[in-house]
């Protein structure tokens, strides 16, 4: 069965640069949402989507931006990058309408040298 | 403001033995709860759910209580294994998927 998908899997980037986390969701799932998991710490809610639309937002760094495209995928981009940025990063999918519950993805660990 | 709470960052329990994990919400409203592990560096991975229309639903090893007057719920985990070992979250989907803020199971041999 298909899975949720995120890209990369690893990402090493230096500070003050940018990064994209993508994320596919499972097929006829209609929402999107992202977690960052920092060393030692619980998955924090980042923000999530529904239908392409915001639905939610938790505490997502004003240097952070995200969007769900038209065929449900979605990407997390991250700029400025600060030593603080390197975690765990993951997406779940789940459909709104069937009530099912999310499934996540593997996670892209980010490192921020 | 969390709405989904856990309160017991580890619990430490016997291999065989019954391990409880237990779960606090404040919003009446919610109807639907989802109990998820996690190793390290990995995904969440979903465990057992539970309705509001319910309030026991068993899966194997695994059961969860829900108390609704209480907003309480618990996973119970009978026997309890060392791979059960982990962190274990719960959630309410109508929370927007917020997760509590875990409990680290330990189960010793």
């Amino acid at each position: 069965a298909a899975g949720v998908i995120q890209s990369p899997r690893h990402l090493i980037k230096e500070k003050r640069e940018t990064a994209t986390l993508k994320c596919y969701p499972i097929p006829r799932h209609d929402t999107v949402y992202w977690y960052q998991q920092g060393p030692g710490q619980d998955p924090q809610f980042l923000i999530s989507f529904y239908e392409k639309m915001q639905s939610d937002k938790g505490s997502i760094p004003d240097r952070f931006s995200a969007q769900q495209f038209s065929d449900y995928h979605s990407e997390l981009n991250m700029s400025s990058l600060e030593l603080g940025d390197s975690a765990l990063y993951f997406c779940a999918s789940s459909s709104m309408l069937e009530g099912t519950e999310a499934f996540f993805g593997q996670g892209t660990r980010l490192t921020v040298v | 403001d969390q709405q989904v709470k856990q309160n017991s960052p580890s619990l430490s329990v016997q291999e065989g033995r019954i391990s409880i994990l237990n779960c606090d919400y404040t919003n009446s409203m919610f109807d639907y709860f989802l109990w998820y592990k996690k190793y390290p560096a990995e995904g969440p991975t979903f465990l057992i759910s539970i309705s509001s229309i319910k309030d026991k639903n068993e899966d194997g090893r695994f059961t969860v209580f829900l108390n609704k007057s209480a907003k309480h719920l618990s996973l119970h985990i009978v026997p309890s294994q060392p791979g059960d070992s982990a962190v274990y979250f719960c959630a309410a989907p109508r929370n927007d998927m917020r997760f509590g803020a875990g409990t680290r199971l330990t189960v010793k041999p």
